[in-house]
């Protein structure tokens, strides 16, 4: 049973940076070829974020498509998220997780980040 | 950009009861890869349906998908006590790549 565990800093200032990155076990992080981030800002929808496709590319929401950068390293079982440029609006839990086929299989339970200063 | 409009916003019914849960795509889903999640406070979202009607692992068959056109139905045939949560409908747009989620059904206990 694959398990997704995202972690990072739960506050990050205006203006600033966040990362986080999920780390895969109970599998490979090879057995599927993309992984993806997702937010959902508290109380509200969700919202792709982006993926990464192992073997080499990613694609990212046009609409943060300027702020995001998504890597994996395989060698250590996880994949990050950075974006940037924050504001109060990317207040959300990120979740990592798992693509399967075209739709999202395997989540992480979800870390809280607060962009405030 | 495939726009997934969810109806109702809430629907309150009783266990024991069916539910039936609607998205409606703004244009045609290739190959209806439509996808259906259940989301409870506090949690991950699990995935239920996927391809319009092909449950995922594990999940009890009286939840079933299916799909006409740009209409897209969840329906629960027996509620029970723990079915009561939020669902969202999520597509995939192959041009250019994009996820995009339903705006969620909370199904609530009447």
């Amino acid at each position: 049973q694959v398990e997704l565990q995202e972690s990072g800093p739960g506050l990050v200032k205006p203006s600033g940076t966040l990362s986080l990155t999920c780390a895969v076990s109970g599998g490979s992080i090879s057995s599927s070829d993309w992984w993806s981030w997702i937010r959902q800002p508290p109380g509200k929808g969700l919202e792709w974020i982006g993926e990464i496709y192992l073997r080499g590319g990613t694609n990212y929401n046009p609409s943060l498509r300027s702020r995001v950068t998504i890597s994996a390293d395989k060698s250590k079982n996880q994949f990050s998220l950075q974006l940037s440029s924050l504001t109060a609006a990317d207040t959300a839990i990120y979740y990592c997780a798992r693509n399967h086929g075209f739709n999202l299989d395997y989540w992480g339970q979800g870390t809280l980040v607060t962009v405030s200063s | 950009e495939i726009v997934l409009t969810q109806s109702p916003g809430t629907l309150s019914l009783s266990p024991g009861e069916r539910a039936t849960l609607s998205c409606r795509t703004s244009q045609s889903v290739s190959g209806n890869y439509l996808a259906w999640y259940q989301q409870k406070p506090g949690q991950a979202p699990r995935l239920l349906i996927y391809d319009a009607s092909s449950r995922a692992p594990g999940i009890p068959d009286r939840f079933s998908g299916s799909a006409s056109g740009t209409d897209f139905t969840l329906t629960i045939s027996r509620l029970e006590p723990e079915d009561f949560a939020v669902y969202y409908c999520q597509q995939f747009d192959m041009s250019p790549p994009l996820y995009t989620f339903g705006q969620g059904t909370k199904l609530e206990i009447k």
